[in-house]
């Protein structure tokens, strides 16, 4: 098994650019979930979805979008980037208690 | 806002010595709690997870929970130099499946 898989690693974005985030989990886990991860800081969650065609907003969901099309895959779509969404974002999925975690996508945007 | 609050650190220990890590939540429907590990620049990784008041133990480590006090935390034995990491604090926002982490603590354990 593959586990999480992010795509890209690394990004840079000009303000007012778009992206889309790719998170893949090849585990057949109902629940996924966006996180970004600023310096210094925890992870806070952006949007999370328990199956497919079922998304909900968490605590910063503003500037994001989501969608579940199928039970593998979660992306998450930056409008309009701004400087504010410079960050580390995690996708993780949820087997049993543990939340699995992706390697991350380093966004930078200038 | 509910809320998980951890000490940021460092906290520096000797090799060997044992490191307590702590943590508090504000949601008293909180049911399970996690610990996880997060090596620089790396994503985190579960350690431990407890739901029921007292103590855990696996290996090295060992998670303690007062569910009245609304405090978790996580006790490294012999504390090795490997361990030398962000540790974050996790609960579980009550009747759903959304984390709500701390903002970690950082431990170095020194040589």
């Amino acid at each position: 098994n593959a586990g999480v898989t992010q795509t890209p690693k690394f990004r840079i974005l000009k303000i007012g650019q778009s992206m889309t985030l790719q998170c893949t989990q090849d585990m057949n886990h109902n629940y996924m979930y966006w996180y970004r991860q600023d310096p210094g800081m925890g992870l806070k969650l952006i949007y999370y979805s328990v199956g497919a065609g079922i998304t909900d907003k968490g605590e910063v969901p503003n500037g994001y979008n989501v969608s579940r099309s199928t039970t593998e895959d979660f992306p998450l779509r930056l409008e309009l980037a701004a400087p504010s969404q410079t960050s580390v974002y995690f996708c993780a999925s949820l087997g049993g208690y543990e939340q699995y975690f992706g390697p991350g996508t380093r966004l930078t945007v200038t | 806002q509910k809320e998980v609050e951890q000490n940021s650190g460092p906290l520096s220990v000797p090799e060997g010595a044992i490191a307590s890590l702590n943590c508090t939540y504000s949601d008293r429907g909180s049911q399970s709690f996690f610990w996880y590990r997060q090596y620089s620049g790396k994503s985190p990784e579960l350690i431990m997870f407890i739901y029921s008041n007292g103590d855990k133990e696996d290996g090295r480590f060992t998670a303690q929970l007062n569910k009245a006090s609304q405090y978790v935390s996580l006790l490294i034995r012999d504390s090795q130099p490997s361990d030398s990491a962000t540790y974050l604090c996790a609960v579980t926002d009550s009747g759903t499946y959304k984390y709500i982490f701390g903002t970690g603590t950082r431990l170095k354990v020194l040589a």
